[in-house]
């Protein structure tokens, strides 16, 4: 069975960069997209960003900046570095696993819309000076 | 980026009652819909997915519905263990966005 374990540091400063890991155990990063979320009072759950095994990313455009999402295919895992980050920042960070469905039109061409089908267990990450 | 709207904020109910929570789009979203449970603590879980498929291991008492802009999320028969704030993100167009979440709390 799958599971997805997630780890990094919960408190930062102002201007410090934010850096989270998961690890994904019971099966491969192949065949699925990888997504970052985000959890705050403020601004409820908010779609981060999101990687593939080869490494192809695709990045909400309010992040997309101070964003950089990686894989580590030997190790099966991935990684969220999110830089200058502010209090605005602090949130429970998710990783979570894709449910990837396809939309084909006429010409052929492949829409894919996700979904998220599991979830590691959070991490709290609060930004202050 | 399409904006989510569920109402009620907050939902008060018995056990045993139907349960129903409505999720509104800026936009059309076809059925690219999904519906989260949500308990203190924890990760969302995904119920519902593309509108009205119900994810593997979720009880049948979890039912969706709805295309275009209005979505609903029904629960059959509240059990106690259903106390939780539900949200809805819509998947038709980057960046993915969810609702704020209704909170289903027991009469």
């Amino acid at each position: 069975q799958v599971q997805i374990q997630q780890w990094g540091a919960g408190l930062l400063k102002p201007s410090d960069t934010l850096s989270l890991s998961c690890a994904v155990s019971g099966g491969s990063l192949s065949g699925y997209f990888w997504s970052w979320l985000r959890q705050s009072p403020g601004k409820g759950l908010e779609w981060i960003g999101e990687i593939d095994h080869s490494g192809s990313t695709n990045y909400n455009p309010s992040l997309k900046s101070r964003l950089t999402v990686s894989v580590d295919r030997s190790k099966n895992q991935f990684s969220l570095k999110l830089s200058s980050v502010t209090a605005a920042d602090t949130a429970v960070y998710y990783c979570a696993r894709d449910l990837s469905e396809y939309f084909y039109d006429n010409n052929g061409y492949a829409y894919r819309h996700d979904s998220f089908d599991m979830w590691g267990q959070g991490t709290m990450v609060t930004v202050s000076s | 980026d399409i904006q989510m709207t569920q109402s009620p904020s907050t939902l008060s109910a018995s056990v045993g009652d139907r349960v129903t929570l409505t999720c509104r789009a800026s936009q059309n979203i076809n059925s690219w819909l999904a519906w989260f449970q949500q308990k203190p603590g924890k990760a969302p879980r995904l119920l519902i997915y593309k509108a009205s498929s119900l994810q593997s291991g979720v009880p049948s008492r979890f039912s969706g519905s709805g295309s275009g802009t209005e979505f609903t999320l029904t629960i059959s028969s509240l059990q106690p263990e259903d106390l939780a704030t539900y949200y809805c993100q819509q998947y038709n167009s980057y960046s993915w966005t969810f609702g704020q979440g209704t909170k289903v709390e027991m009469k």
